[in-house]
């Protein structure tokens, strides 16, 4: 139990296109989800987070008006990275929790931005 | 606020010898400590995880974990390695129920697992 998805796992796009990602708990509801970014060979940072229905939180340092999350179901959470430029490829990875004791993670997607 | 340490960014064991990959935490509260296994190119898997029960914790695939709150510790092994444990091993750190950051996990650098044949 406790899947989560993620859709695409890897796009590669043109600069200053918008790129949407999508983050699906499969077997649960996750009441809260997060989303992280990953840059090589370093560990995960967290973007921000959401609860179904209300507005994300970011944190310090996280434009909201680039990265925008959705979370209008307790199954789905998208992030569109919008305006995409070069530094912003990365691997982004989504969680999903449902008690806000246990995060389970999306397998990731790869943005390269061209 | 929470931080997570983990000593030593490379570890290398043969395989059926013992892994130990060490975590350190940081937390102004009562904590959550996780381990997340992660293969290149995929997402963590929760190996096991800490929340104010056992202070000695059983996960998959034969890992275990202690918290031992008075070294602030939270060390990951496995009494003999496969090669199938080869991967990147992230301690992470949330602060427990009634914490303000509840549920918001604090990751350390990551040990990336060598196994040799």
């Amino acid at each position: 139990g406790a899947v989560v998805s993620q859709h695409p796992s890897r796009v590669i796009c043109k600069s200053g296109t918008s790129v949407k990602i999508e983050c699906r708990s499969l077997d649960f509801q996750a009441t809260t989800m997060f989303w992280y970014r990953q840059f090589p060979k370093q560990s995960l940072m967290l973007m921000a987070t959401s609860n179904e229905g209300s507005k994300a939180t970011y944190e310090q340092g996280v434009e909201k008006d680039k990265f925008l999350i959705n979370h209008a179901s307790l199954t789905l959470s998208t992030l569109t990275v919008t305006s995409a430029h070069p530094e912003d490829s990365s691997f982004y990875i989504c969680s999903g929790s449902s008690n806000d004791e246990t995060q389970y993670f999306g397998p990731g997607t790869r943005l390269l931005v061209l | 606020a929470q931080s997570v340490t983990q000593l030593g960014s490379h570890v290398s064991v043969s395989e059926g010898a013992l892994v130990l990959l060490r975590c350190n935490y940081s937390s102004s509260v009562p904590p959550y400590l996780f381990w997340y296994v992660q293969y290149p190119n995929q997402g963590l898997q929760l190996l096991l995880k800490y929340t104010s029960a056992a202070t000695l914790v059983k996960g998959i695939n034969g890992f275990e974990a202690e918290f031992k709150k008075s070294e602030t510790s939270f060390h990951l092994t496995k009494p003999s390695a496969h090669m199938s444990d080869a991967a990147e091993y992230f301690c992470a750190v949330s602060a427990g129920a009634g914490g303000t950051s509840y549920g918001k996990l604090t990751f350390g650098q990551g040990t990336i697992l060598t196994v040799h044949p």
